[in-house]
C-alpha cells in the first residue's frame, strides 16, 4: 500500500463549481500534512499547510481526519487559474522527509 | 532571488556517462532533500540533509546515486553510469526546520539518450 494515496482523476469541472479532493495516507502517527500546487512542467509550491482543526485561505478549505487517515480540500468558485495537479503531502511519524502522493489532476473549463 | 537554486535546468546525456547537479538552496534553510519526479507520479524522495549530515537516503538511492552538501551549503548529486530509467525530473528543496513546508527550486530536467 502506498503511504499517500489520491485519485488521479483528471477532475473536469465548470467554472465556478466547487470540487472536493481526497487523499489517504498509512502511518496512522503522521504528523504534518500539507497540500501543494504543481502547474505543468513547473516545481510543486506549497498551496496549504492542513491543520487539526481545519483552516482555510480564501476559496480553499482543508480538513483533516486522524481517526480516518484522510485529508481533503475543498475548492470553491472555482477558475480557470485553479487548473492544476494538486499534490497531498504527509510527513510519516519518525520520518522528516515529505512524501507525496501522486497527484490529482484538476481542468477547469471556461 | 532568493528561492532555491537548481543547475543545470536541463541536462541531456549519453547512457553510461556521469552527470551531476547542483542544489542552492534558501540561504537560512539548513534542511535540503532531493526528489525525483516522473510524468504523471508525484515527487519521490531521495535524500535529506541537516547542515552537512545526510541522515535519510531512501532505497530509491541506487550504488550509482551519491548527494553531498560539505559545507551545510550548496548540495550536489551526482548520477554515475546514468541509464534511461534514470530520465526524470530532479527536484530540491529547502525547509527552515523539520516538519515544516519545503520550498522546491525549478528543478533540473534530465534526459538519457
Amino acid at each position: 500500500r502506498k503511504e499517500v494515496e489520491q485519485d488521479p482523476g483528471p477532475f473536469n469541472v465548470p467554472e465556478g463549481a466547487t470540487v472536493a479532493f481526497n487523499c489517504t495516507y498509512s502511518n496512522s502517527a503522521s504528523q504534518s500534512f500539507f497540500w501543494y500546487r504543481q502547474d505543468c512542467r513547473k516545481e510543486p509550491k506549497l498551496l496549504m499547510s492542513v491543520y487539526s482543526s481545519g483552516n482555510e485561505d480564501g476559496r480553499f478549505t482543508a480538513q483533516l481526519n486522524r481517526a480516518s487517515q484522510y485529508i481533503s480540500l475543498l475548492i470553491r468558485d472555482s477558475k480557470l487559474s485553479d487548473s492544476a495537479t494538486y499534490l497531498c503531502v504527509v510527513i510519516p511519524a519518525g520520518r522528516r522527509a515529505l512524501t507525496f502522493g501522486s497527484g490529482t489532476r484538476l481542468q477547469v473549463q471556461p | 532571488d532568493t528561492g532555491v537554486s537548481q543547475d543545470p535546468r536541463h541536462k541531456i546525456t549519453k547512457r553510461g556517462q556521469n552527470v551531476t547537479f547542483r542544489c542552492d538552496p534558501i540561504s537560512e534553510h539548513n534542511r535540503l532533500y532531493w526528489y525525483r519526479q516522473t510524468l504523471g507520479q508525484g515527487p519521490e524522495f531521495l535524500t535529506y540533509f541537516q547542515n552537512e549530515a545526510q541522515l535519510e537516503k531512501s532505497r530509491l538511492l541506487s550504488d550509482r546515486f551519491s548527494a553531498e552538501r560539505p559545507k551545510g551549503s550548496f548540495s550536489t548529486l551526482e548520477i554515475q553510469r546514468t541509464e534511461q530509467g534514470d530520465s526524470a525530473m530532479y527536484l530540491c528543496a529547502s525547509s527552515l526546520e523539520d516538519y515544516t513546508e519545503a520550498f522546491f527550486g525549478q528543478g533540473t530536467r534530465l534526459t538519457v539518450v
